[in-house]
């Protein structure tokens, strides 16, 4: 009931690309859906977060859709670029933070 | 203004030594979070403060792992009689709220247990 599950596990992209990262997650009880990225050496960065009552929430070149029948939400990165190669994680809270497995992703030039 | 910040930012010790892992949260938050993280995966939660006391423990692994935040500021994670299996990535974050929403990590402390 705690678990996220996310996927793909690795993402490669062309410069422009809009790749598409999915979590799934069991527990009703979750109120909070953020994403972070990271990058190699550092600590995860939070990138956007939405609640369930809503079902997308942009921030920039950063989408997030929400299923909430179907327990799942995910994250489109628009226009991606080069430096947005990093990994990714999602996440889902009710007090402490539930992360997904995370998604290597590589934009190429 | 400052992020929150961790020391040191490695640490290599050897099996059955002592080792703490300080964290210093963002000014004002009153919510701190201890994580680890293992190599090409997410970070696991081990412990929550709301100010200096522990609100949810349930993360820590086993009784050689300890935190404590006596001034509902700077935390200290210790752990004892360290293990190879305890070698991780340590992870803080704050929050300005305990719901568990918008916590934002520190760089972490990378513990190596030889």
């Amino acid at each position: 009931q705690q678990q996220v599950k996310q996927s793909p596990q690795s993402l490669i992209v062309q410069k422009g690309g809009i790749p598409i990262i999915n979590c799934a997650y069991e527990n009703t009880a979750f109120d909070y859906f953020p994403w972070y990225q990271q990058f190699p050496g550092k600590g995860p960065a939070l990138l956007i977060a939405i609640r369930p009552d809503v079902s997308e929430k942009k921030e920039g070149r950063f989408t997030i859709s929400f299923n909430k029948s179907a327990k799942q939400f995910s994250l489109h990165i628009m226009d991606s670029q080069p430096g947005d190669s990093a990994t990714y994680f999602c996440a889902a809270s009710r007090g402490k933070l539930i992360f997904g497995q995370g998604t290597e992703l590589s934009v190429k030039p | 203004g400052a992020g929150v910040s961790q020391t040191p930012s490695n640490k290599v010790t050897e099996k059955g030594k002592y080792v703490e892992l300080r964290c210093d949260p963002i000014s004002g938050h009153t919510a701190l979070y201890w994580y680890r993280q293992s190599l090409g995966q997410g970070p696991e939660f081990l412990i929550y403060f709301q100010g200096t006391g522990a609100a949810d423990d349930s993360g820590l692994p086993n009784d050689r792992f300890f935190a404590v935040r006596p001034e509902g500021s700077v935390s200290t994670l210790k752990i004892q009689r360290t293990e190879r299996g305890d070698s991780a990535v340590y992870l803080c974050a704050s929050s300005p709220t305990g719901t568990g929403s918008e916590q934002f990590f520190g760089p972490g402390t990378r513990l190596t247990v030889l």
